[in-house]
């Protein structure tokens, strides 16, 4: 079946713009994550949704990144005013359950702050 | 000092080659721990999981985890090219939320 996916696959912004991520999990998947990977570094967790409850924002780096789950489906990681040092990978994972080792990721949305 | 300690590498080995990876974690809390492994403009996989100390091992792959000295490690047997990719570790307590080391490159050549 289709697993996690992430568009786009690439992203360019000016600094100072707003910029939106998607995320589409595998179907049926209560369980959503975002995370931001920079060069050579590991993921970070920025959020988590249990349905279209955000339960865990405690990852986001400022108030300029938002993130919306509506229907507790597709996911929306809204980053506004784009600064240098928001460029990095932007991972979503998607999972059934709350469990440790039941994520699964999509190929990320890389994006590139100029 | 981050939670959980990774060396970057690279780690280049010999097709055949025994690998060993390793990872410390600072949070003795820590009680799920996990291994990804990540391709080049992939996400990460997950390769092995464990709950608490021991050993566990799938086909070429054996994590070992030693909750006392708070040490983890994978070891790769007869490694193959198709191996190579950047490898995750990382950990999680009761919220199952991952803290993840910064990963190793591996490379296995022919």
């Amino acid at each position: 079946g289709a697993g996690v996916s992430q568009s786009p696959r690439y992203k360019v912004a000016k600094r100072g713009q707003d910029v939106a991520l998607r995320c589409d999990p595998i179907s049926g998947h209560v369980s959503l994550f975002w995370y931001q990977q920079a060069l050579g570094q590991g993921p970070e967790f920025l959020t988590y949704f249990q349905n279209e409850a955000q339960l865990d924002k405690s990852g986001l780096p400022s108030d300029r990144f938002f993130a919306e789950r509506p229907e507790g489906s597709v996911s929306t990681l809204k980053i506004q005013r784009t600064q240098q040092e928001d460029s990095a990978v932007y991972l979503c994972a998607s999972s059934p359950v709350l469990a440790p080792d039941t994520q699964y990721f999509g190929p990320g949305t890389r994006l590139t702050v100029l | 000092q981050k939670e959980v300690e990774q060396d970057p590498g690279p780690l280049s080995v010999p097709e055949g080659a025994i690998v060993s990876l390793n990872c410390t974690y600072s949070n003795s809390a820590f009680q799920y721990f996990m291994w990804y492994r990540q391709y080049s403009r992939k996400g990460p996989e997950l390769l092995m999981y464990t709950y608490s100390s021991g050993n566990k091992e799938d086909g070429r792959f054996t994590a070992q985890v030693d909750k006392s000295s708070k040490y983890i490690s994978l070891f790769i047997r007869d490694s193959q090219p198709s191996d190579s990719a950047t490898y995750l570790c990382a950990t999680s307590g009761g919220s199952y939320i991952p803290t993840f080391g910064r990963g190793t490159s591996l490379i296995v050549h022919p």
